[in-house]
């Protein structure tokens, strides 16, 4: 159980477009999304958390209007990465909580989406 | 920011042995230190979720213990099988989010 389907798993896209990630809550109701960039050899790091129905809140130094949040429903978050430039070629990945749990609960990730800007 | 380091950063072992890796962590204002497995190409997976100091919890030949008065976690696996490899994360909760490490990636040699 707790499956969470990520797409895609990568993208190549050419600077100035946008590109749109998704994670979708398989078999429960994600009621937290956490939205985490990952740069080679560091690690794992929040980008911003989003509750369904809410405004996303960003991380410090995460600049809200081009890294586009949507998590309209219980059961899909979407991250937008807008007017792409080479510097947001990284390592995607996003997780999700249920209301039910904390962080005595683990989270459930997502499979990860590599995006390259050309 | 929590600072959370994972050591070592890699290692290849021959199938059947023994291993461990390290995950230390600021001791202040702890609340759980998660432990995950990624394979890749898949999404992380839990392996364990601790919370109180001295904590140890096993699954399989898997197994975890918590120093939360010296900031630290322990990873052993017993008798290392090739599926095994994988990158093993740790990560801690500090209050109003998880705080990864950079992972141990072990490569288990048949």
């Amino acid at each position: 159980g707790a499956v969470v389907s990520q797409h895609p798993s990568w993208v190549i896209c050419k600077s100035g477009t946008s590109v749109k990630i998704e994670c979708r809550s398989l078999d429960f109701q994600a009621t937290t999304m956490f939205w985490y960039r990952q740069f080679p050899k560091q690690s794992l790091m929040l980008m911003a958390t989003s509750n369904e129905g809410s405004k996303a809140t960003y991380e410090q130094g995460v600049e809200k209007d081009k890294f586009l949040i949507n998590h309209a429903s219980l059961t899909l978050s979407t991250l937008t990465v807008t007017s792409a430039h080479p510097e947001d070629s990284s390592f995607y990945i996003c997780s999700a909580r249920d209301g039910r749990t904390d962080y005595n609960s683990p989270l459930h990730f997502g499979n990860g989406t590599r995006l390259t800007v050309t | 920011i929590l600072n959370v380091e994972q050591s070592p950063q890699s290692l290849h072992v021959q199938e059947g042995d023994s291993t461990n890796f390290t995950c230390s962590f600021p001791s202040s204002n702890f609340y759980a230190l998660h432990w995950y497995r990624w394979e890749t190409a898949k999404s992380p997976e839990a392996l364990f979720v601790m919370t109180l100091n001295g904590d140890e919890k096993k699954k399989g030949r898997i197994s975890a213990t918590l120093n939360t008065k010296e900031g630290y976690s322990y990873l052993y696996i017993k008798g290392s099988q090739p599926e095994d490899s994988a990158t093993y994360l740790c990560a801690s909760y500090g209050g109003n989010q998880f705080y990864f490490g950079t992972g141990t990636s072990l490569t288990v040699i048949p």
